[in-house]
């Protein structure tokens, strides 16, 4: 168990469609990364949150935003969602803003874009 | 689109053999390494990591080695169990890359018994 909690684990929407994603950082962390996992692959950094600003960001639409509260939990928002939008979608924290400390990561939201 | 998964290279290895799982990083100057397991249906679980100052670190049945003259990581499992089963997957860090963490294709385990 790493402390970082996501919600919910699964989803289908429809093209089209918005949808948001939710996180909660392990207890001490300030800072939350989200990764978009296709099947059979890598995760691909969509973009990090340090101390409620987005602290970096990857090659990613900006369909694709994001929000960070107070208690360092974390929102990702998908607009006009497409089919290649399908996806596992992980969330992880760590502390200090940097990319070069442990990362530890949600179970991850399954999304189906139909 | 095309399932990458089905190619994802593989590794088996009898129960209680030691496995080697290697990975080949894009940048020179990444300064950050780092490896993480992953089950089925679950998040990435991190393993162990090293930095580019270290060509070696050692954990509890588990050693990273680091060449960065070739770009090359690998994870040394010792004594492998069935539990170990899963894909792995390497990933580094630059400042070229900003404050993210560049993932590898994966590689899958599968420990026979």
């Amino acid at each position: 168990e790493t402390g970082v909690t996501q919600s919910p684990t699964h989803l289908i929407k429809t093209r089209g469609q918005q949808v948001t994603l939710r996180c909660s950082s392990q207890s001490g962390h300030n800072t939350v990364s989200w990764y978009q996992q296709a099947l059979g692959q890598g995760p691909q950094f969509i973009f990090q949150y340090y101390r409620e600003e987005e602290n970096g960001r990857g090659n990613f639409p900006p369909r694709f935003s994001g929000l960070q509260f107070p208690n360092y939990s974390s929102e990702l928002n998908v607009n006009a969602l497409e089919l290649d939008d399908s996806a596992l979608y992980l969330c992880a924290s760590t502390n200090g803003g940097l990319a070069k400390n442990i990362q530890y990561f949600g179970a991850g939201t399954r999304l189906s874009v139909l | 689109g095309e399932s990458v998964g089905l190619h994802l290279p593989t590794l088996s290895v009898q129960e209680g053999d030691n496995s080697i799982i290697n990975c080949a990083y894009s940048n020179s100057a990444s300064d950050y390494f780092i490896w993480y397991k992953q089950e089925s249906g679950k998040g990435p679980q991190f393993i162990i990591d090293i930095r580019s100052n270290m060509d070696k670190r050692q954990g509890q049945r588990v050693t990273v080695l680091l060449n960065k003259t070739v770009k090359h990581l690998s994870l040394q499992i010792a004594a492998t169990q069935p539990g170990d089963s899963a894909v792995y997957f390497c990933a580094e860090r630059s400042e070229e890359y900003g404050n993210k963490l560049v993932f590898g294709a994966g590689t899958i385990l599968r420990v026979k018994s």
